[in-house]
């Protein structure tokens, strides 16, 4: 089944201690992308990655790292998560073939740094 | 970042009423794409659109790209339980990567 898989699924975290979320997809994506859900701001884009080895900052990057060393992950890093990084997080992979080609996305990260 | 803004913020609506939404933004989008997100989930794609002016039909959802392209409307006839969930709009400029743009969202309620 064409998928993009996230781990994990609920996390709770205290200030300043690293975490890293993992992104698979399984379709051969050349583009993947972090987003972050808030109420009544919609999804904002973190980072995005055209392809291996190819990433750059989205909207609402600071506080966050990623990095694309295999075409099938992208793992989101905070390195030193803060309360205001509590959030909904998606992973989204899509083909890099123009417009018009939505994204499929993962079944989302819920984040609370207390 | 631009955000796209989406009106109604919620509705509560009976089973079997029509439904309309809409979003729009200041600057001009190239495609305009609705998803829907259930409760718990991740968003899946509805409808996409590709020129301005174009109306297309998914089951018994409508969706516009708006003649200057800066507005996009979705409609849901009939609604049923199942169509409980937000929905988002979405505009895609192309360059850069496929980068889309998420409207705020219109948070669909459906009393039975």
């Amino acid at each position: 089944e064409a998928q993009v898989t996230q781990n994990p699924r609920y996390l709770i975290t205290v200030t300043g201690k690293k975490l890293t979320v993992t992104c698979s997809q399984n379709m051969n994506h050349e583009y993947m992308s972090w987003y972050r859900q808030d109420p009544g701001l919609g999804l904002r884009q973190i980072y995005y990655s055209m392809n291996v080895e190819v990433t750059d900052k989205g909207d609402v990057p600071e506080g966050y790292k990623v990095s694309r060393k295999e075409k099938r992950n992208f793992p989101l890093i905070l390195e030193s998560p803060s309360p205001n990084q509590t959030s909904l997080y998606f992973c989204a992979s899509s083909v890099n073939r123009g417009l018009g080609y939505g994204y499929t996305f993962g079944s989302g990260t819920r984040l609370t740094v207390v | 970042g631009q955000q796209l803004n989406q009106s109604p913020q919620s509705m509560f609506i009976q089973e079997g009423e029509d439904v309309s939404m809409n979003c729009t933004s200041s600057s001009i989008f190239n495609t305009w794409l609705w998803y829907k997100q259930d409760p718990g989930e991740g968003p899946v794609l509805l409808i996409a659109l590709y020129k301005a002016g174009e109306l297309t039909s998914n089951g018994r959802l409508t969706a516009q790209f708006g003649i200057t392209r800066k507005d996009s409307f979705l409609n849901i006839s009939a609604s049923i339980p199942s169509d409980v969930g937000i929905y988002f709009c979405a505009g895609q400029r192309g360059g850069g990567g496929n980068k889309l743009t998420f409207g705020t969202g219109t948070q669909l309620k459906v009393e039975l």
